[in-house]
């Protein structure tokens, strides 16, 4: 069975421009999350998706952050514009219902110059 | 509000020497507590857990014990290995029956055992 799987693994763009992070959770995996983690850093809370539905987005920054899951499936993060302090590893996780076990994946390490 | 504080690193140890990281949190009413762990090129793996105090969670050799009196959640493995060369992370989950994915996570605390 296959992981969560991130894509890019890595990202380098300039300040000011688009990036879109996706995640694919685990098949069947209605809860989905997303994390990052600024070097040095502890890993943050960003937001949490029930199926295509927002149930916890208290730790997105700012309106710079945009995440979707249509259909309820994979997900997207897109930083717009992005700006230095973007610069970090952001990790999603899936889980099959609030209160089992999430699985990570490996990361997208995002750098803005 | 609710944190986590782990032991600075990096740690350098030899191999089969004792391992200690200590993690303490603050958080209100009964939190579950993990530990995770990163190795070079992978994602974050859940190493163990524990969901009510006095729970020990144990995997891989490595324990950690839930101290609701000191409020710790400390991780010790007793001869490390090479392969146990990673970063280590503490976090606290909301309280008991929570969800699991909503995670308040420490610093990490990278470790590098040499042969």
């Amino acid at each position: 069975e296959a992981g969560v799987t991130q894509f890019p693994s890595h990202s380098v763009i300039e300040k000011g421009q688009t990036v879109t992070l996706r995640c694919d959770p685990i098949s069947g995996h209605d809860n989905l999350y997303w994390y990052r983690r600024v070097m040095g850093k502890e890993i943050k809370f960003l937001l949490h998706f029930v199926k295509e539905s927002k149930q916890d987005e208290s730790g997105m920054p700012n309106n710079r952050f945009l995440a979707e899951r249509t259909g309820g499936t994979y997900s997207t993060l897109k930083v717009q514009p992005a700006e230095l302090e973007d610069s970090g590893v952001y990790f999603c996780a899936s889980s099959q219902s609030s209160r089992t076990e999430a699985f990570f994946g490996q990361g997208t390490r995002l750098t803005v110059v | 509000g609710d944190s986590v504080t782990q032991m600075e690193g990096p740690v350098t140890l030899s191999e089969e020497a004792f391992l200690t990281i200590n993690c303490t949190y603050t958080a209100t009413g009964y939190p579950s507590l993990f530990w995770y762990v990163q190795y070079p090129g992978e994602g974050l793996q859940l190493l163990l857990k524990a969901t009510k105090a006095d729970d020990k969670g144990s995997n891989k050799g490595f324990e950690a014990t839930y101290r609701k009196e000191t409020t710790s959640f400390h991780l010790e493995k007793g001869s490390v290995q090479v392969s146990d060369s990673a970063v280590y992370f503490c976090a606290l989950g909301p309280n008991y029956g929570g969800s699991q994915g909503n995670l308040i996570f420490g610093k990490g605390t990278k470790l590098s055992v040499k042969p």
